[in-house]
């Protein structure tokens, strides 16, 4: 166990709807990245904030936002969903050392599915 | 290009024999660092182990190891002493820079399927 928690673990949906994906990272942890793992484009990095900041943007299409709470909890958004969307879904997070490798710690991914 | 290369889709290895899984990087950036993941098929990415551009001595963890050629720009995983709860896929992955802002944002190679056979 990661200790990070993702909800919903499965989501299954229409072309063209709106889903939420929530994250709570470890205890202590004060990143959140977002990851999407597809099939055709592998794993990929989407987004990162850092104490509800955002601090860097990856692949992460216009129909895609995130944010992170005051209680570091996390939410992705997914609208206007395309077949092309399915996909699983990590959170990370991890804690930033001085000289650490800053290693990111996975949660079980949500599995989204677009029909 | 590529920025990290794993360039074999699957291996295969007997239960109790050593195993080594590829990866090749390409970065520009000084500082940088390697990592391994491993995702059994129920699909959480696992920690492996870390290399660091800096860190004159290969990284170990308890069976895994990073043979890491930094002129070569490779960074290969072996595993000792395979288990069959070693099959799984395997990702390699960089981070550029030396952390801020870029600590988490680690670029993938596609992966590699090990199979581990009794």
């Amino acid at each position: 166990d990661s200790g990070v928690t993702q909800t919903p673990k499965h989501l299954i949906t229409a072309t063209g709807q709106r889903v939420t994906l929530r994250c709570s990272p470890r205890s202590g942890d004060l990143s959140v990245y977002w990851y999407q793992q597809s099939l055709d484009q592998g794993l990929q990095f989407l987004i990162h904030y850092y104490n509800g900041e955002e601090r860097a943007k990856g692949n992460i299409l216009e129909r895609f936002s995130a944010q992170q709470f005051p209680d570091l909890h996390s939410e992705l958004n997914l609208s206007s969903l395309e077949l092309g969307d399915s996909a699983l879904y990590f959170c990370a997070s991890s804690v930033v050392l001085a000289g650490g490798p800053g290693e990111l710690f996975f949660g079980e991914g949500s599995r989204l599915t677009v029909l | 290009a590529q920025k990290i290369t794993q360039t074999q889709p699957g291996m295969f290895v007997q239960e109790k024999e050593a195993v080594t899984l590829d990866c090749t990087y390409d970065t520009s950036d000084p500082s940088y660092g390697l990592f391994w993941y491993k995702q059994p098929s129920s699909g959480e990415m696992i920690f492996l182990i870390y290399q660091g551009s800096y860190d004159q001595q290969n990284a170990t963890e308890g069976r895994y190891s990073l043979n890491f050629q930094k002129a070569r720009k490779s960074a290969n995983l072996v595993i000792s002493a395979s288990q069959l709860g070693d099959s799984a896929m395997y990702f390699c992955a960089m981070r550029e820079g030396p952390g801020g802002t870029s600590y988490g944002k680690l670029t993938f190679g596609q992966g590699t399927i090990l199979t581990v056979h009794p």
